[in-house]
């Protein structure tokens, strides 16, 4: 049972838009930072937005993080096939002083 | 450019230790916390704490203390992560990842395969 709850999975078709939730409480996601990551197969996860907003140099706009609250979205436009992964949201909790995932969602490019 | 390059998988019988590497290689070492990742078979991320970069001193996630055991050797820049008492249930792979800030981690390793199995 993760602190931090995502979707288990998601779908679109190729060039369409997706959103990923995570939502949390107080404790994690209302006071701290936001990370997400990406996760192709047989691959270690891939830094894609800290902050809640901010993207490292290299990754494209398409991607992009928002937050409000407890909760937080990724965001996914011009989808490509190239994009299916498994999606992970991260932070900071302060309640358990422990890093916290959600976890995981699968995104399918139909 | 940075790099985090891991040493290779382990396969460990129950009850057995193991010690997985982390060398670090483009920053100055000591001035990031290192901190470790689970990912068992076909399940999502599970923190399990950190070397902090401040004091040298390992955080552990509760419910892994005990067990694991964090260091580094900042002469060879160079992360461990040692689990002893393995148990079946501990056959996962094994991330170092470097951390800008609080779960930011910004670079990771390729991943330690430990398979733990009589």
């Amino acid at each position: 049972q993760s602190v931090l709850t995502q979707p288990p999975s998601v779908s679109a078709a190729p060039g369409q838009k997706v959103t990923i939730s995570c939502s949390g409480s107080s404790s994690n996601i209302g006071n701290n930072y936001v990370s997400w990551y990406q996760q192709l197969p047989g691959t270690a996860p891939k830094l894609l937005i800290y902050d809640n907003t901010e993207r490292p140099s290299g990754i494209p706009d398409r991607f992009s993080g928002s937050k409000s609250g407890t909760s937080a979205t990724l965001g996914i436009t011009g989808l490509q096939t190239g994009d299916e992964a498994d999606y992970y949201c991260g932070t900071w909790d302060n309640r358990l002083s422990a890093g916290v995932f959600g976890g995981g969602t699968k995104l399918t490019v139909l | 450019q940075v790099q985090l390059v891991q040493s290779g998988s382990e396969l460990k019988q129950p009850g057995a230790s193991v010690k997985v590497s982390c060398k670090a290689s483009g920053y100055t070492f000591t001035t990031y916390s290192m901190n470790w990742v689970r990912q068992t078979p076909g399940q999502g991320l599970e923190w399990m704490g950190y070397i902090s970069a401040n004091t040298g001193n390992p955080i552990y996630a509760q419910g892994f203390t005990g067990q694991l055991v964090f260091s580094w050797d900042t002469s060879v820049n160079t992360a461990y992560l040692q689990i002893s008492s393995l148990k079946p249930e501990d056959t996962a792979v094994y991330y170092c990842a470097r951390d800008a800030k609080m779960v930011h981690f910004d670079h990771w390793g390729q991943g330690t395969l430990v398979t733990v199995s009589s």
